[in-house]
């Protein structure tokens, strides 16, 4: 069965540098999103993408965050000045395009610890 | 605001029934969600309601009223890995072509016992 993929599992940043999180989602999905999971706290969203362009962002998503689809198949979030606050589980979602019924597939996430 | 409850854990025994109960008020609804997730993986989906009503899918059962803001998770027949936590999720307004992001609840941890 076809899987959103998310490179790298674990990433370690000092504070202050960027951080680039790399998404593959699954091939013929149209919507993508972020979300974040801070360590023992709810799932969290921060971005919606479609048709080449922000959907939806939340008050999380502020100008440090940007996400971008350089290709046909990736999509990244990067975090351009990073804070220990921004440490997280980090999930990248796709669902295909059609009825309000498609759920969103996850990524198996990657974990950001800032130090 | 938004705002989604679900109790914080749960305990049931080995080949029992649970119900995990999920109540929401959200500015729109356009679909409710419940997913599975292990410590440390990712959320994995498990059902979907928008309309009233019981949907069943094997073991696994999802009951939605909206005029209540409630729904519930029915699990039967419980297995040992079914210890996970469960993420109720509303689909709040349709955003142009987003049809909206999850907006999640805490997650209630289950702990199934032999």
């Amino acid at each position: 069965e076809p899987e959103v993929t998310q490179t790298p599992s674990h990433q370690v940043t000092q504070m202050g540098q960027e951080v680039i999180l790399r998404c593959v989602p699954i091939s013929n999905h149209l919507y993508f999103y972020w979300y974040r999971q801070i360590l023992g706290q709810k799932v969290e969203f921060l971005v919606s993408f479609y048709n080449n362009e922000i959907s939806e962002k939340s008050e999380i998503f502020d100008d440090q965050f940007s996400v971008e689809r350089p290709d046909g198949s990736n999509f990244t979030l990067k975090i351009r000045s990073t804070k220990l606050e921004d440490s997280a589980m980090y999930f990248c979602a796709s669902r295909p395009g059609g009825g309000g019924d498609q759920p969103q597939h996850f990524g198996d996430g990657t974990r950001l610890s800032i130090l | 605001g938004q705002n989604i409850d679900q109790p914080t854990e749960m305990t049931a025994t080995e080949g029992a029934i649970v119900q995990i109960n999920c109540t929401y008020q959200t500015s729109g609804f356009n679909g409710l969600f419940w997913y599975q997730q292990h410590a440390g993986e990712a959320p994995t989906f498990l059902s979907y309601n928008v309309l009233d009503g019981l949907e069943e899918k094997g073991r696994f059962s999802s009951f939605l009223s909206r005029s209540k803001g409630y729904s519930y998770l029915l699990l039967k027949e419980l297995q040992m890995k079914d210890s996970a936590s469960y993420l109720c999720a509303v689909r709040a307004e349709n955003y142009g072509g987003s049809q909206g992001n999850l907006i999640f609840g805490k997650g209630t941890k289950l702990s199934v016992k032999p």
